[in-house]
Formats: C-alpha cells, sequence, structure tokens
C-alpha cells in the first residue's frame, strides 16, 4: 500500500482565496483524521470521521474550515476565505479495523497564506 | 480532556549513549499510550504502543516504561545513532472511554551527535 497521500504537498495562496487540500487514506482503514500542527499549538486534531461520517468536528478552528469525505477513498478539508494565522502543516492520517489505535500519516500539506 | 507534557527542550547525546525522553501526563490514566517519531518535513510515524498492564515493551532498540501511579512513560533508544534525531511525540486517548481518538504531546527533539 502507498501509504495515506495528501496533496498538494505546498500550498503557497494569497489571504481571502479558497484553499483545497486532498488526502486518500490507506485502503480499508475506516477512521480519517485531519491534523494540523505548527509550533505554538503543535499538533491539534481538527476533524474526524468513521465510515465517512464526520464524528467529530469540535476541533474545526471556525466555520472559514469545513471537511467533506464523499466515500471511503477521497477527503477534502477547505478553508475559504484563507487567512495569514491559517498557515501551517495539515496532516491527514487513517487508521483501521484491528490498529484503530494506531493512526498512520500522511507527509503532510505545507500552507502559507501571504 | 488529557494534558500531556514533554520536555520542550532538545535532548543532546552522544552516539552510542541511551537516550531517555518523558511523557507525563495529567487526569485520567489513559488504557494505552504510544510514542511517534517525526522527521523534519515528514508526518509521524508510530513506533510503539503500551497499554496500562504492561510495564515495559521493547522493540529492537527501543525500550518503553509506563508507570500510571507517577503517570509518566518514559522512552529509552540505546546504543544512540545520528540516525535516531527526531522528534519523538507520545500520544494517549483523548478520553477515559476506550476512544481511539488521540491527544498528541509537543513533542522532544532528540539530536544525537557522531
Amino acid at each position: 500500500d502507498a501509504g495515506v497521500i495528501q496533496s498538494p504537498r505546498h500550498e503557497v495562496t494569497e489571504m481571502g482565496q479558497e484553499v483545497t487540500l486532498r488526502c486518500k487514506p490507506i485502503s480499508g482503514h475506516d477512521y480519517l483524521f485531519w491534523y494540523r500542527q505548527t509550533m505554538m499549538r503543535g499538533l491539534e486534531l481538527l476533524i474526524y470521521f468513521n465510515n465517512n461520517v464526520p464524528i467529530d468536528d469540535s476541533g474545526m478552528p471556525e466555520d472559514r474550515f469545513s471537511a467533506k469525505m464523499p466515500n471511503a477513498s477521497f477527503s477534502t478539508l477547505k478553508i475559504q476565505p484563507s487567512e495569514p494565522r491559517d498557515s501551517a502543516v495539515y496532516f491527514c492520517a487513517s487508521s483501521g479495523v484491528g490498529t484503530q489505535e494506531t493512526q498512520y500519516f500522511g507527509p503532510g500539506t505545507r500552507l502559507l497564506v501571504l | 480532556s488529557q494534558k500531556i507534557e514533554q520536555n520542550s527542550e532538545a535532548l543532546n547525546i552522544q552516539e552510542g549513549k541511551t537516550a531517555t525522553l518523558t511523557c507525563n501526563y495529567t487526569n485520567y490514566s489513559p488504557a494505552y499510550l504510544q510514542w511517534y517519531r517525526q522527521d523534519p518535513g515528514r508526518g509521524p510515524v508510530f513506533l510503539l504502543l503500551i497499554r496500562e498492564n504492561e510495564k515495559e515493551k521493547r522493540k529492537e532498540r527501543l525500550k518503553v516504561t509506563f508507570d500510571t501511579t507517577l503517570k509518566q512513560s518514559l522512552f529509552h533508544i540505546t546504543a544512540s545513532q545520528p540516525a535516531d534525531s527526531a522528534t519523538y511525540l507520545c500520544a494517549l486517548p483523548q478520553d477515559p472511554g476506550g476512544s481511539y481518538i488521540p491527544t498528541f504531546g509537543r513533542g522532544t527533539s532528540l539530536i544525537v551527535h557522531p
């Protein structure tokens, strides 16, 4: 398996623009997580899905952030409009039956909002 | 929710020595605790999981201990090598109800000098 795949790896955008981050979890995994990592706050859980259904989005910072999982192999995290304080590394992770405690992370998307 | 404390200062050691990293937590004792490794520009990678009824777990040069009385886990790397240089994160379940959703510590940077 290729592991968790994220795209793009790097994104530079201007304040006010819409940003869409994409994730393909490991095949067969039924949990998908979106995290944000910054020096100030460390690794923060934004939202997670179980069987494509959003379970807890209490970590989403505000209404500018939204996430979807239309099927078991694809998820998006959208920021609209983006702000400079959204600059961070965004990770997607997945976990599966029999190994739910362990999370497998993607390489991350490094977002810079100017 | 759980609060996790890891030393924010980098640990510098000489090649061949044993590195020991600490993870302290407050509140409830978790059913298990995990350690992840994160290299610059990459996502965290799972290393070891230790359950509450286990005092110690080993994997090659890695050893993890779990003291629920002290609310502490120690992570040891014996015969350390420069390739072990990375940030090490500890993670615990977000709540005591058997959740698979982790909370991550901020991590401790390990630097092994040749």
